[in-house]
This record gives structure tokens, C-alpha cells and sequence, in this order.
């Protein structure tokens, strides 16, 4: 059974800083994996998606990798703003090509 | 830009009464799913559906629960019976099919309180 992980459970940074939100999952055979945005009490909101035969995707300011033969993806946020404190949520599709989500990392980015 | 979209945001309902959650996906979309996350836990898998029939389900997903498509945009979620445990967000997700449609778009949830 597909057990995703996410390290740090929170993180808090000042502004400006550059960070790293980490993802692991216990069964490499996944369809692909995507990055998720919840704010309080809200939606998800997709940020990346990364098949399964490619190593990264980037889009604006956030970097994610994926290392599917150990299990890792990794999400970088260049020059983290404020606005950037969410929580953030990755999920791996399984080859049932349903989600199997990690509990998330809690992100503040203080001014 | 298309988006999932949920009513209601918020519903209330007596323990034992039932609710009809709604959705409707992406109009060119063919898989669809419902999610729910209890407040503070994981976001967990409930149901699947494609081609008009159930793809698969959670252990979660008993005869309490339901799903069907009834016009062809709707996608609802139907829990009869429902129980204090029940309450917690709903989500309703939808992506246009495999590989260059995997990218999975969620609805804004709705928030079940059963009292």
C-alpha cells in the first residue's frame, strides 16, 4: 500500500529566504506526481504536475524534482513572499490513477 | 480558466439525515473523483468514476455512500445515514484523461458539519 510522507511538518522562514519542501513515497510504480496549494479552509490548488518519466518541472518561482527510483520529490521556492504561507500537499498517482496524498508541510513566511 | 466547481460551500445536517454533494467538473474532463479530508488529517481518497461507472473505491466508500452522474455534468456524491464522523471537507476533483491530461483540478471543497 502507497504511503506518502512529507518533511518538516511546519516550517517557518523570513521573507526572501529560499526553501526546500520534501516528499517521499513507498512505492515507486506511480503514474505521476503533483504538487498541491491549500490554503486555510480551502481548495487545493495544483502547482506542478511531473509525469512519471521526467525529472523536474518549474513554474515562476517553484522548482519540483522527482527521483521516482527512491521514492523523492522535492519542491524549491525561490525568494519566498508572504503570500507564499500555505500549506503544501504532495500526492502521487498510482497506477489505479487515484491520489494517494502525504499530510502536507504547513508553510509561514513571515515579513 | 475552467475550474471544479462545488455547491454548497457549507452544509449542516441533523446525524442519520442524508446529503447530496455536487459537483461539476471540467466540461471536457473524464475522470472524476471525491476526496475528503477530516479536519487536521490526511486528504483521503473516496471514489473514482469513468465512463459513466465506479473505477474504484476506498475501504471509506461503503453502501453509506453513492455516486452518480446524472446528466451528464453534474457529479454527485450522495451520504445517507449520516454520522458524526462524516463531517469534514469534500472534495471533488477532474482531470481530462492520461498522460498530457493526468493534471488533476479540485473543486473548493464542501465543508459537511453533521450535528
Amino acid at each position: 500500500k502507497q504511503e506518502v510522507t512529507q518533511i518538516p511538518a511546519a516550517l517557518s522562514v523570513p521573507e526572501g529566504e529560499n526553501l526546500v519542501l520534501n516528499c517521499s513515497f513507498t512505492d515507486s510504480a506511480i503514474y505521476n506526481l503533483q504538487w498541491f496549494r491549500q490554503d486555510p479552509g480551502k481548495g487545493l490548488t495544483s502547482l506542478l504536475l511531473i509525469q512519471s518519466s521526467q525529472r523536474e518541472q518549474t513554474s515562476g518561482r517553484l522548482n519540483a524534482s522527482l527521483d521516482k527510483s527512491s521514492g523523492r520529490s522535492t519542491l524549491y521556492i525561490a525568494a519566498s513572499q508572504p503570500g507564499d504561507s500555505a500549506t503544501y500537499l504532495c500526492a502521487v498517482m498510482d497506477y489505479g490513477q487515484n491520489f494517494v496524498f502525504g499530510p502536507g508541510t504547513r508553510l509561514s513566511v513571515l515579513p | 480558466e475552467p475550474e471544479v466547481t462545488q455547491t454548497p460551500s457549507h452544509q449542516v445536517t441533523q446525524m442519520g439525515q442524508e446529503v447530496i454533494l455536487r459537483c461539476v467538473p471540467i466540461s471536457n474532463h473524464l475522470y472524476f473523483y471525491w476526496y475528503r479530508q477530516i479536519l487536521g488529517q490526511k486528504v483521503e481518497f473516496l471514489v473514482s468514476f469513468y465512463n459513466n461507472e465506479i473505477s474504484e473505491k476506498s475501504e471509506i466508500f461503503d453502501d453509506q455512500f453513492s455516486v452518480e452522474r446524472p446528466d451528464g455534468s453534474n457529479f454527485t456524491l450522495k451520504i445517507r445515514s449520516t454520522k458524526l464522523e462524516d463531517s469534514a471537507m469534500y472534495f471533488c476533483a477532474s482531470r481530462r484523461g492520461q498522460v498530457d491530461g493526468a493534471e488533476a483540478f479540485f473543486g473548493q471543497g464542501t465543508r459537511l458539519t453533521v450535528v
